[in-house]
């Protein structure tokens, strides 16, 4: 099974929302992370997460925060966003770090901010 | 520096042609690993194959196949007797070298099955 699992599909949110968008794997992989894909371009990495520690931030502005509660489980939360946040955020999670393992996705959520 | 090259930014084929899809590769390592994704207008990515640097041989999955040429720096993917069902965008990524945790995606390729 290679199933990630993303909720909600959709979110349409206003620029003074918050919202968390969440991310779940049950395949006992231990890396976690989020991307951002704008429309008719390739995925943008924004947070890596390595035995539910933050690894990697890609400059990425603090209205997005990132949590990682438990191996399983990766959020994404969402504050005070803008207009061009609005975009497809992908999740994906990989086996422990062993050399350049193959990332899973999940189905992605769409949001558009208002 | 590390890069991907999908010069095929949009492709449409009649169902049931062969076409291939081209990824260029440039990498300073000599240890790296080459992958394909399919993106259909779902959103999800779909892992199809992942390929490291030592391992030339191509191969043959179903309908999919892939040439790997260190060569020429290709890992180029062909699906014979294309369906409705193909149509995607397609993505070739690249191992980050010494960030075990990124990979360098391609632009994507957009290809069109017509019935």
């Amino acid at each position: 099974d290679t199933e990630v699992t993303q909720t909600p599909k959709h979110l349409v949110m206003g620029m003074t929302n918050k919202k968390s968008l969440k991310c779940e794997q049950h395949m006992g992989h231990r890396a976690m992370y989020w991307y951002k894909q704008k429309a008719k371009k390739p995925p943008e990495l924004m947070f890596v997460y390595s035995y539910e520690k933050l690894s990697i931030n890609e400059s990425v502005p603090s209205r997005f925060s990132p949590e990682c509660p438990n191996s399983s489980l990766l959020n994404l939360h969402l504050h005070a966003l803008q207009p061009e946040d609005s975009a497809l955020y992908l999740c994906a999670s990989s086996h422990p770090l062993t050399g350049q393992e193959t990332q899973y996705f999940g189905p992605g959520t769409r949001l558009l901010v208002l | 520096a590390q890069k991907v090259t999908q010069a095929q930014t949009e492709i449409s084929v009649v169902e049931k042609e062969d076409v291939t899809l081209d990824c260029v590769y440039e990498t300073r390592d000599t240890t790296y690993y080459l992958f394909w994704y399919k993106q259909p207008p779902s959103g999800e990515l779909v892992f199809l194959i992942r390929r490291n640097s030592f391992d030339e041989q191509n191969e043959i999955s179903g309908r999919y196949s892939w040439n790997f040429q260190k060569s020429t720096s290709s890992f180029n993917f062909t699906i014979t007797a294309s369906q409705v069902v193909d149509s995607a965008v397609y993505f070739c990524a690249l191992s980050d070298p010494g960030r075990d945790d990124k990979i360098i995606f391609g632009k994507g390729t957009r290809l069109h099955i017509l019935p």
